[in-house]
């Protein structure tokens, strides 16, 4: 089974409105962390956002937000105010602590088009 | 500045001929890692590692090697032995002391083509 699903291969928003990117992840540690990362066109890998699998409260950083469902093994992306700048591939990501594996294990991404 | 670097940007090979990626980070990071992207989709493991002279392989290690001699360095050989070699490479790192939140620091990548 895959660890970490994002079932939307592409999305198209309108500038200045929100969107939500879907995770879902699948694991059996009780430690583990979930990250959201944006790649542009460029290639390099942008850290957003990390969201502990022990924080009752989502986690947020500026215009990105995490809705996390523990029970549900989700952790959507939501991106408030949209800007023709968040066009890229994000990507959802979780490390297992119990494992003791320190990498990270990667989605398959998300393609966001911001449109103006 | 603090960061990792990878160089080339841009690799070319025949193919059959072994290749070396570099990567060097100056962030003080005890762990590092490679990850191989394919057009289209997610970040891959190849090879990571935790400490100096140690490194575990990772879900898709056939036809790689690293070595891990110094802190600061992490070079990944692709070797003939790997069946499909074109892609992009990331090198990332990151620490150790903060349990599961450190994120992973990476560089700008390596697009090895090899025809």
């Amino acid at each position: 089974a895959q660890k970490i699903t994002q079932t939307q291969p592409g999305m198209f928003v309108q500038e200045k409105e929100a969107v939500t990117l879907d995770c879902t992840y699948d694991t059996s540690d009780q430690s583990y962390g979930l990250f959201w990362y944006k790649q542009p066109s460029s290639g390099e890998m942008i850290f957003l956002i990390y969201q502990g699998s022990y924080d009752e409260q989502n986690a947020t950083e500026g215009r990105y937000s995490l809705n996390f469902q523990k029970a549900r093994k989700s952790a959507n992306l939501v991106i408030s105010a949209s800007q023709l700048g968040d066009s890229a591939m994000y990507f959802c990501a979780m490390r297992e602590v119990d494992t003791g594996r320190r990498a990270l294990t990667f989605g398959s991404g998300t393609r966001l088009q911001v449109q103006p | 500045d603090g960061g990792i670097t990878q160089s080339p940007k841009y690799l070319f090979r025949k193919e059959g001929q072994n290749v070396t990626l570099s990567c060097e980070q100056n962030l003080n990071h005890d762990a590092m890692y490679w990850y191989r992207q394919d057009p289209g989709q997610g970040l891959r493991l190849i090879y990571y590692s935790q400490i100096v002279n140690d490194f575990q392989k990772g879900d898709i290690a056939e036809g790689y090697s690293v070595s891990r001699e110094k802190k600061e360095s992490f070079p990944l050989t692709v070797t003939s032995a790997q069946k499909n070699p074109t892609a992009f490479y990331l090198c990332a790192s990151s620490t150790l002391s903060d349990g599961r939140n450190s994120p992973l620091h990476f560089g700008n990548g390596t697009r090895l083509t090899v025809t």
